[in-house]
């Protein structure tokens, strides 16, 4: 079973430059999850989809992040502008969903290592 | 609001002896707890969880172990490994949504 792909794997801007990040989740996954690991820290939820449909987004800077899911399958990340203090990794990660959620594990991707100078 | 927290960043162990990871939390709403390992240029692979109704789970060389009334768990790792060297993240979840704590490094020396 092919795992969560992302692209690129590295990424580097300058500030008040824009950037895009793609996932594409394990087949069959309906629920997909962008996190955010700045160095030092652990994973923090940005935005989670259901197919196609936003189920939370409470911790995502929507003045400069959006990220969509067009026919629940791939998603993409965007930061436009880009500050300095956005350097992290990105992580997208999928599950089954529409299960008991403490057995709908979730699988991370490798990540995106984004340097904002 | 660290709502997670791992309180020792990193510990040395020696191959074949026991590993004991510990993290702490505050928010009591947490359904289940879940920890992942994580090695360098990978994303974290998802290694033990426990309901927040039990108290004690197993699977192999890893036990979690619950303690409600501190709000803490706790990870077991026996006997240690130098393969299991690698970040351990601690996370409380509830409705799908999972709160990491920073992580802890471990090192199994042969």
């Amino acid at each position: 079973e092919a795992g969560v792909a992302q692209s690129p794997r590295y990424k580097i801007i300058e500030k008040r430059q824009s950037v895009a990040f793609w996932c594409n989740p394990i087949s069959g996954h309906a629920t997909l999850y962008w996190y955010q690991q700045i160095l030092g820290q652990g994973p923090k939820l940005l935005i989670q989809f259901q197919n196609n449909g936003v189920v939370d987004d409470s911790q995502l800077p929507k003045d400069r992040f959006s990220a969509e899911r067009l026919k629940g399958v791939d998603s993409t990340l965007k930061i436009q502008p880009a500050k300095l203090e956005d350097s992290a990794v990105y992580l997208c990660a999928s599950s089954l969903g529409g299960r008991a959620a403490s057995t709908d594990t979730q699988y991370f991707g490798p990540g995106t290592r984004l340097t904002v100078l | 609001d660290q709502q997670v927290k791992q309180n020792s960043p990193s510990l040395s162990v020696q191959e074949g002896r026991i590993s004991i990871l510990n993290c702490d939390y505050t928010n009591s709403m947490f359904d289940y707890f879940l920890w992942y390992k994580k090695y360098p240029a990978e994303g974290p692979t998802f290694l033990i969880s426990i309901s927040s109704i039990k108290d004690k789970n197993e699977d192999g060389r890893f036990t979690v172990f619950l303690n409600k009334s501190a709000k803490h768990l706790s990870l077991h790792i026996v006997p240690s490994q130098p393969g299991d060297s690698a970040v351990y993240f601690c996370a409380g979840g509830k409705s799908n949504k999972l709160t990491f704590g920073g992580g802890t490094r471990v090192l199994v020396k042969p």
